[in-house]
């Protein structure tokens, strides 16, 4: 099915481990965001792409590293975990470059736990 | 920076009854709005959008949104709404200048006594 498509669902590091959450989507879509969610804070754009070799900072992008040299993948790297970065972690993809034009799809996101 | 206030954290209310939920954005230029719902255990999805032309602009499930320039505010609302209303909501701006960085608020979430 066409989507967006996040791995792992779940996770859980120690501090100061590295991973790196992946996002794959088959719609041709340029636009690609990455956007972590936590109670009563909402989203939280962390990096966005417009397209691929370009990206971009969000509202929140310490400690997260991203990269898009495809269309369809933009991974997200958490470099050294820290417990503020448990969170669920969304992927999002847009057709057109700015993700403002056309509807945000969202993947089912990644539960983030670091103890 | 722009940020986006929704100040009602959690609304309840029994069905039929009329919905108004607050959405104020701090960015002083053209702005793109937008409301996303997500229903339990599904993704967010778009309800709907403004980018420029009539204020007031309606959206899918009876939903429609008010865009009032001189009060920074994008205000949701529904005359009656449904069990099936039960979600959480998010209102989202981007700046025309920068669209492709869209800031969620902190969300709604929207309890119907059946």
């Amino acid at each position: 099915n066409a989507g967006v498509t996040q791995t792992p669902k779940f996770q859980v590091l120690k501090t100061g481990q590295s991973m790196t959450l992946q996002c794959a989507q088959d719609m041709n879509h340029e636009y690609m965001s990455w956007y972590r969610q936590d109670p009563g804070m909402g989203l939280r754009l962390i990096h966005y792409s417009v397209g691929a070799g370009i990206t971009d900072q969000g509202e929140v992008p310490n400690g997260y590293n991203v990269s898009r040299s495809t269309t369809e993948d933009f991974p997200l790297r958490l470099l050294s975990a820290a417990p503020s970065q448990t969170s669920v972690y969304f992927c999002a993809s847009s057709y057109g470059g700015t993700g403002a034009y056309s509807p945000l799809h969202f993947g089912n996101g990644t539960r983030l736990t670091v103890t | 920076a722009q940020s986006v206030s929704q100040h009602n954290h959690h609304v309840i209310l029994s069905e039929a009854a009329s919905l108004e939920l607050g959405c104020n954005y701090s960015y002083g230029g053209t702005v793109n709005l937008f409301w996303y719902v997500q229903y339990p255990g599904q993704h967010l999805q778009l309800l709907l959008k403004y980018f420029s032309g009539d204020p007031l602009v309606k959206g899918i499930k009876g939903f429609e949104a008010e865009f009032i320039k001189s009060k920074f505010s994008f205000n949701l609302r529904k005359p009656s709404v449904q069990w099936s209303d039960t979600a959480e909501y998010f209102c989202a701006v981007s700046q025309y200048s920068s669209a492709s960085k869209i800031i969620f608020g902190s969300g709604t979430r929207l309890s119907i006594r059946p």
